[in-house]
């Protein structure tokens, strides 16, 4: 069965450091993956996506993620955090195509620390 | 571009009553879904459709449960008796699909609807 599983229910990092959020996904056929960010009581904010091509790929707030195929991996990345970035973070996969319906993870809580 | 807006923002409700959501999706955007999610998980799909048509439900969408989209423009969730379970953020996302293409278009979310059972 399809699933993504985000290992870090809860992560804590200092201000100024750097940040990787963990994904994995179960998916038979080439996978639409995506990252969402998520504010108390807000909607979800596409932070990037991977369909084809580049593995590394960038997206907004200085984000980037890079798909792994031999590790079903999906893993977000940030080299400086910020204290905005403090929100819940859900990585997605496109169920046959990213206008069909996506399959959640659980979420990351980041908390950032002064 | 406005986003996806929903409405209302926050529901109470008694148990047994019934409730109706509303969503309008980005004006170009073909393809609605609906998902729910509850504290400490993910959303979840509901059901979704491209223009007026209900292209497919989850299991979890009960017979209590009723989307429609009658003019393939906004959409509405009812929910009919409810029940404690049904407490929820009820999340609206709306995307464009392109016929022929390899569907990549990402799905864009409204802020919720959220649900409180009393």
């Amino acid at each position: 069965a399809q699933s993504v599983t985000q290992p870090d229910i809860h992560i804590t990092v200092s201000e100024g450091a750097s940040l990787e959020l963990r994904c994995n996904y179960s998916y038979g056929a080439t996978p639409y993956l995506f990252w969402y960010v998520q504010s108390p009581g807000q909607g979800l904010q596409l932070l990037l996506k991977y369909f084809s091509g580049d593995t590394l790929v960038q997206g907004i707030k200085g984000f980037e993620a890079e798909f792994k195929r031999s590790q079903s991996s999906f893993n977000l990345r940030k080299p400086s955090v910020h204290w905005s970035d403090a929100a819940e973070y859900f990585c997605a996969v496109g169920y046959g195509g990213a206008t069909n319906k996506l399959i959640f993870g659980t979420g990351t809580l980041l908390a950032v620390q002064p | 571009d406005t986003g996806v807006s929903q409405n209302p923002r926050h529901k109470i409700t008694k148990r047994g009553q019934n409730v109706t959501f509303r969503c309008d999706p980005i004006s170009e955007h073909n393809r609605l879904y609906w998902y729910r999610q509850t504290l400490g998980q993910g959303p979840e799909f509901l059901t979704y459709f491209q223009n007026e048509a209900q292209l497919e439900k989850s299991r979890l969408l009960s017979d209590r449960f009723s989307a429609e989209r009658p003019k393939g423009s906004f959409s509405t969730l009812e929910i009919q008796r409810t029940e404690q379970g049904d407490s929820a953020m009820y999340l609206c996302a709306s995307s464009l699909y392109l016929p022929g293409s390899h569907s990549n278009q990402p799905q864009h979310f409204g802020d919720g609807t959220r649900l409180s059972i009393l």
